[in-house]
């Protein structure tokens, strides 16, 4: 069983179109991660969201952190094709050092 | 600055054949970690180091190996390479276990 279970797991859009990637777990974290990877590059972190209920914008990007800090949501407006590429969530978990991520988003903007 | 660094970016290795993989960070950082990623199945730990002299399981740990050399370098073995295990490799750091994760650029690893 995953510990962050990630959806959609594909998504492909049409430029300008809006779109929600989720990221759900039954457990509860102290902050949660959201990273970007794009083809033959490790991920690079987009944001860390520390509070319940926190919404962080990054540019046409909105990340929310759930009120019970079980879930958070990435919303991307007006998708453009350099938003292209693999989107994962991730968090430490058991306060153990484990940095585990979810299976992540794959989108794809088309022109 | 290099950031995280990893050798071999690419490798092709026979069944039963043993390599390690090698990851060097020069940010000062407490914890590193070997994920491995496959189509559909996002990064999924391996193996982890809270600190120097500390080794700990992740969530895929069967068939391989690690050490931490030191603070700055953390490696990851494999004893006998299996078809299964035909991956790419990507190392990380990070300050402490919460904070931004740096990635290496990977390696893609072929088991034939």
């Amino acid at each position: 069983t995953q510990l962050l279970e990630q959806s959609p797991q594909f998504l492909s859009i049409q430029e300008g179109e809006n779109l929600t990637v989720y990221c759900n777990s039954s457990s509860v974290f102290s902050s949660l991660q959201w990273y970007r990877q794009e083809p033959g590059e490790g991920p690079v972190l987009l944001v860390t969201v520390v509070t319940g209920g926190e919404v962080k914008k990054l540019k046409r990007l909105t990340f929310q952190f759930g009120d019970a800090r079980k879930d958070s949501s990435l919303h991307i407006t007006a998708a453009q094709t350099g938003d292209t590429g693999l989107y994962l969530c991730a968090v430490n978990y058991n306060q153990g050092g484990k940095l585990i991520f979810g299976q992540g988003t794959e989108l794809s903007v088309k022109p | 600055n290099a950031g995280v660094t990893q050798t071999p970016k690419f490798q092709v290795l026979k069944t039963g054949q043993s390599m390690t993989l090698q990851c060097a960070q020069d940010m000062n950082h407490n914890s590193m970690y070997w994920y491995r990623q496959d189509p559909g199945m996002g990064l999924r730990l391996i193996y982890y180091s809270a600190s120097e002299g500390t080794t700990d399981k992740g969530e895929v740990p069967n068939g391989y190996n690690v050490s931490r050399l030191n603070k700055r370098e953390f490696s990851l073995r494999l004893e006998s390479a299996a078809p299964s295990q035909t991956s790419v490799y990507f190392c990380a750091s990070n300050r402490v276990s919460h904070t931004e994760a740096f990635f290496g650029q990977g390696t893609r690893l072929t088991v034939v």
